[in-house]
């Protein structure tokens, strides 16, 4: 099954950007990932999903527009510009593998986001 | 819009279970399954296992085998997950979401805090 490879934190000063990294292991070029946002004490949010060619169906509901993806090779990427403070919190990334009796949904460690 | 709504906190001593449960809207719940994920105390997201709204299909986590049983009510669009012989680290919180498989997961209830202490 897909193993998914997210560094433990990320900063970045108010205004500036920033990427998120969730690098898949080898084998599942082709899987799609879905990224979620966790702000301090809440529940996961779904952000929105991505593969090879970028983002998947549509951004989760009221995300901004200054969240992107990009999709390349193994890696699946969150660029959040022009961070504001609302935008601090931990974010993981997740990907569905397999069917019948043997599905499964791995997750990422996530990252920590801390908004300088 | 789509919503899941889940039941409240629970306390139970080790050795328990506790049943938690998810009410849909929003959405066909057929059309969809359901997927619980824990979350311990400072700790990442878990996979527990998924349930097909369709046909009620469940498949485990293979560490919560035997000790986890997932359920759906279609007249009422709700999803059901207990959890049984409850050990201290099964203290967390507990999440249903919306997914299909293939397709990812989206829309996400607000979370059941249950805590296993003696």
């Amino acid at each position: 099954q897909p193993v998914l490879t997210q560094p433990p934190s990320a900063s970045a000063s108010l205004g500036a950007s920033v990427t998120l990294t969730c690098t898949l292991n080898s084998g599942y070029s082709n899987y799609e990932v879905d990224w979620f946002q966790q702000r301090p004490g809440k529940g996961p949010r779904f952000v929105m999903r991505v593969g090879t060619g970028g983002i998947v169906g549509s951004k989760g509901d009221g995300i901004p527009d200054r969240f992107s993806v990009l999709g390349s090779g193994l890696n699946r990427d969150l660029t959040i510009e022009n961070i504001q403070e609302e935008d601090e919190g931990d974010y993981h990334c997740g990907a569905d593998h397999g069917s019948g009796g043997n599905y499964v949904y791995v997750f990422g460690a996530g990252t920590h986001v801390t908004v300088l | 819009q789509v919503q899941l709504v889940q039941s409240g906190a629970e306390v139970r001593k080790p050795g328990a279970s506790v049943k938690v449960s998810c009410k849909s809207s929003g959405y066909t719940f057929t059309r969809y399954g359901v997927i619980w994920v824990r979350q311990a105390p400072g700790q990442g997201l878990e996979f527990m296992g998924w349930i097909s709204g369709y046909s009620g299909n469940a498949n485990y986590a293979q560490e919560l085998q035997g000790r986890v049983t997932m359920t759906t009510d279609t007249s009422t669009s709700t999803a059901h997950m207990e959890l049984r012989s409850l050990r201290s680290d099964d203290t967390a919180i507990y999440y249903c979401a919306r997914g299909r498989r293939g397709a990812g997961v989206d829309y996400w209830g607000q979370g059941t805090l249950v805590t296993v202490s003696s």
